[in-house]
C-alpha cells in the first residue's frame, strides 16, 4: 500500500544543519512535499519537487530526492529556533491522494 | 499566497451534540477541498475529498453519516460532526486546492474540537 516514513525526532544546534528523511512506497508519486506545522497550527507548505527533479533548493532549503530508493530529503541551513516545529513529509500519489508521514519533530538547541 | 481560514478555531461541546466547522478560501475559489482529522503526535489522515456542487468521497472507515460534508460554493465547505462522542475529539483541517494548481493545497488553521 501506500506509505511515507520519516523519524519521528531530531535535534539540532543553532546554527547548523537539519536534515530530516523520510521514505515513501508509491513509485508512480508525481509530486513530494515538505510542510512546517507549528503548535495548534495548520500546516504551511515549505517546498516542493517534481518526481523528475533530483534537486530543489530554495534560500535555506534544499530538497534532494533519490527516485530510485524513493527517499526524500530536507535539509534546512543555519538552523534557528524559530525553525523549530513539526515537519511532514507527503507525497502525491498515481491516484492523486496526499499521504502524510506521521511528521519529525525538530527541535533547535539554542 | 492563498489563504484558508477556518471557523471556530476552538469548539468544546457535549457528547450527543452536533458541531459545524466552516473552512473557508479567502482569495481564491477552490473546486475541490479536502478534510483532515489529526490526532496527537501523529500524521494527517485524509477524511473526505469535497467538490463543489457534488458529494464528498469518503475515505474508507470514514462514517459518511457521521461526518457530514457539505462543498455549497466555490469558497466554502462544512463539516459537521454529528452527536458527536468523545472519541471524535480531535484536530481537523481542512485545505483547498486552487483549480490551476497542480502541485499546491493550502491548508486552514485547523479546528480544535473537544467533546466532553
Amino acid at each position: 500500500g501506500e506509505d511515507v516514513e520519516q523519524s519521528l525526532f531530531l535535534s539540532v544546534r543553532e546554527g547548523d544543519s537539519s536534515v530530516i528523511n523520510c521514505t515513501y512506497t508509491d513509485s508512480s508519486s508525481t509530486y513530494l512535499y515538505w510542510y512546517k506545522q507549528e503548535p495548534g497550527a495548520g500546516l504551511q507548505l515549505l517546498t516542493y519537487i517534481f518526481s523528475n527533479m533530483d534537486m530543489k533548493q530554495d534560500q535555506r532549503l534544499t530538497v534532494l530526492l533519490n527516485k530510485k530508493d524513493k527517499h526524500l530529503s530536507l535539509r534546512i541551513a543555519d538552523t534557528q529556533t524559530g525553525d523549530s516545529a513539526i515537519y511532514f513529509c507527503a507525497e502525491k500519489t498515481g491516484g492523486f491522494k496526499t499521504i502524510f508521514g506521521a511528521g519529525t519533530r525538530l527541535f533547535v538547541k539554542a | 499566497g492563498a489563504v484558508v481560514s477556518q471557523h471556530p478555531s476552538r469548539v468544546i461541546c457535549k457528547s450527543g451534540t452536533s458541531v459545524k466547522i466552516e473552512c473557508r478560501s479567502l482569495d481564491f475559489q477552490a473546486t475541490t477541498m479536502f478534510w483532515y482529522r489529526q490526532f496527537p503526535k501523529q500524521s494527517l489522515m485524509l477524511m473526505a475529498t469535497s467538490n463543489e456542487g457534488s458529494k464528498a468521497t469518503y475515505e474508507q472507515g470514514v462514517e459518511k453519516d457521521k461526518f457530514l460534508i457539505n462543498h455549497a460554493s466555490l469558497t466554502l465547505s462544512t463539516l459537521t460532526v454529528t452527536s458527536a462522542h468523545p472519541e471524535d475529539s480531535s484536530f481537523y483541517i481542512c485545505s483547498a486546492r486552487p483549480p490551476e494548481s497542480g502541485a499546491e493545497q493550502f491548508f486552514g488553521p485547523g479546528t480544535r474540537l473537544t467533546v466532553l
